[in-house]
């Protein structure tokens, strides 16, 4: 399939281990981030979301950091295991004009590499 | 959750020509995007297609290069047109239902120009 992400920072693990994948985001005022995986050749899938209110939201095998001081996201993954490889995407839902909005801006992204 | 189909999966165009991409969703939506994801990098927004109205582009993005339809609450087209070797993208639809806020994913049409 498709490769995306070939100049995207990368992220190597030994299978089992757990991964912590980092993002930056733009603005103060998004309330709303959402995690995507992104595997080749495919759209990105949804793993987790987290609201502006809430600093740690917990899934199955995944974690999700907020921290809204430095404008902070990520993601953490227990266990990661070969399936787990990926191009892994935050996004923030920034407000416009004062009004929340459904528009997604999507960091760099970062390529997981899980290593038996 | 939605089940997005996106036509054609890929596609090899010639200059000049122009491509339509078909986004089908499975139940209606409220919303419906289109973005562009450029070869290693990430997806930018192009535009926000309007049920019965003409959809909304961000900056960079006109309508004459990129018309939008939306003509109900499942299905929308992208039209890339008069196609350069820089319009070779992954070209994305994305939905949002009723039931929650986070955006859905079609799984994208290659296109290379050449």
């Amino acid at each position: 399939g498709e490769s995306v992400g070939l100049h995207l920072p990368t992220l190597s693990v030994q299978e089992g281990d757990n991964s912590i994948i980092n993002c930056a985001y733009s603005n103060s005022a998004s309330d709303y981030f959402i995690w995507y995986k992104q595997e080749s050749g495919k759209g990105p899938q949804f793993i987790i979301d987290i609201r502006s209110n809430m600093d740690k939201r917990q899934g199955q095998r995944v974690t999700v950091l907020l921290n809204k001081t430095v404008k902070h996201l990520s993601l953490q993954i227990a266990a990661t295991q070969p399936g787990d490889s990926a191009v892994y995407f935050c996004a923030e839902n920034p407000p416009r004009g004062g009004y929340n909005t459904d528009k997604l801006i999507f960091g760099t992204g970062t390529r997981l590499q899980v290593f038996p | 959750s939605a089940v997005i189909s996106q036509k054609p999966s890929r596609d090899i165009c010639q200059r000049g020509t122009s491509l339509t991409i078909q986004c089908q969703v499975d139940s209606q939506v409220t919303m419906m995007f289109w973005y562009r994801q450029q070869p290693g990098q990430s997806l930018t927004l192009i535009a926000t297609a309007n049920q019965g109205s003409e959809a909304t582009y961000e900056s960079g993005f006109v309508i004459d290069k990129f018309p939008i339809s939306r003509p109900n609450l499942t299905f929308s087209t992208l039209t890339v047109s008069n196609m350069s070797p820089e319009d070779s993208s992954i070209y994305l639809c994305s939905v949002e239902t009723y039931t929650g806020t986070e955006a859905f994913f079609g799984q994208g049409t290659r296109l290379t120009v050449v």
